[in-house]
């Protein structure tokens, strides 16, 4: 199976701040990773895909990139709605699989 | 409007069965990937299982399963009802999640619905 390591799993961050979200693959996934933020109560919701491509509606302040194994999530200032938790899949190879996640607090 | 609404959830037993339903409004199952996942309370996220939709070389689509649920749990589909359905049996604790149902490329998820097993 194909292991996605995220880091860090917590980030305390203030509202404005640049942050940026690592996922790390195992073996090499091309761009096969999507990005998705969730928050308490709700179900996760899309971000990007294919490793760098803006799902529509979402703010231009995300950003995703890289490829192989190595991918990050950017978010270049931060909003009070963007505290959530994020997290990667990979859609190289079944089983499909997530990193372990990031919380993002104030 | 494209959704997903899941329902079926409930408090079942070790051992026991529950059969879970995803009815889609706005698309057509049978023509997408339709994917279930998980997500224990506090825990992160997990696939579980995956339907291909209808195409050339499947008429039926695929079913993919992860190991954890693998002979225990069955994707199915009722293309009249425009719904997806996952069968669980010999269910244990470690199952105790809320369910969600996604669509093709994950860009449209359910509420969820909350599956606990305890005795």
């Amino acid at each position: 199976d194909i292991q996605l390591t995220q880091s860090p799993s917590f980030l305390s961050a203030s509202v404005g701040d640049r942050v940026t979200i690592t996922c790390r693959a195992s073996q090499d996934i091309s761009t096969y990773l999507v990005w998705y933020h969730q928050k308490p109560g709700e179900a996760p919701k899309l971000l990007i895909s294919a490793a760098s491509t803006l799902q529509s509606g979402v703010p231009s302040r995300f950003s995703g990139s890289g490829s192989g194994t190595e991918f990050t999530l950017t978010v270049s200032s931060l909003q009070p709605e963007d505290f959530a938790a994020y997290y990667c899949q990979q859609l190289k190879l079944y089983p499909l699989t997530f990193g372990g996640g990031t919380k993002v607090e104030i | 409007e494209v959704q997903l609404l899941e329902s079926g959830g409930d408090l079942v037993q070790p051992g026991g069965s529950l059969r879970l339903s995803c009815v889609a409004s706005g698309f057509t199952v049978s023509s997408n990937t339709m994917t279930w996942f998980r997500q224990a309370p506090g825990k992160g996220l997990e696939w579980v299982s995956d339907m291909t939709g209808i195409s050339i070389t499947s008429r039926t689509g695929t079913a993919y399963y992860a190991d954890s649920v693998k002979g225990r749990f069955t994707i199915s589909r009722d293309n009249s009802k425009n719904t997806v359905y996952l069968q669980m049996s010999s269910l244990s604790v470690e199952d105790t999640a809320k369910y969600y149902c996604a669509k093709g490329s994950f860009d449209i998820w359910g509420q969820g619905t909350m599956v606990i097993v305890s005795s």
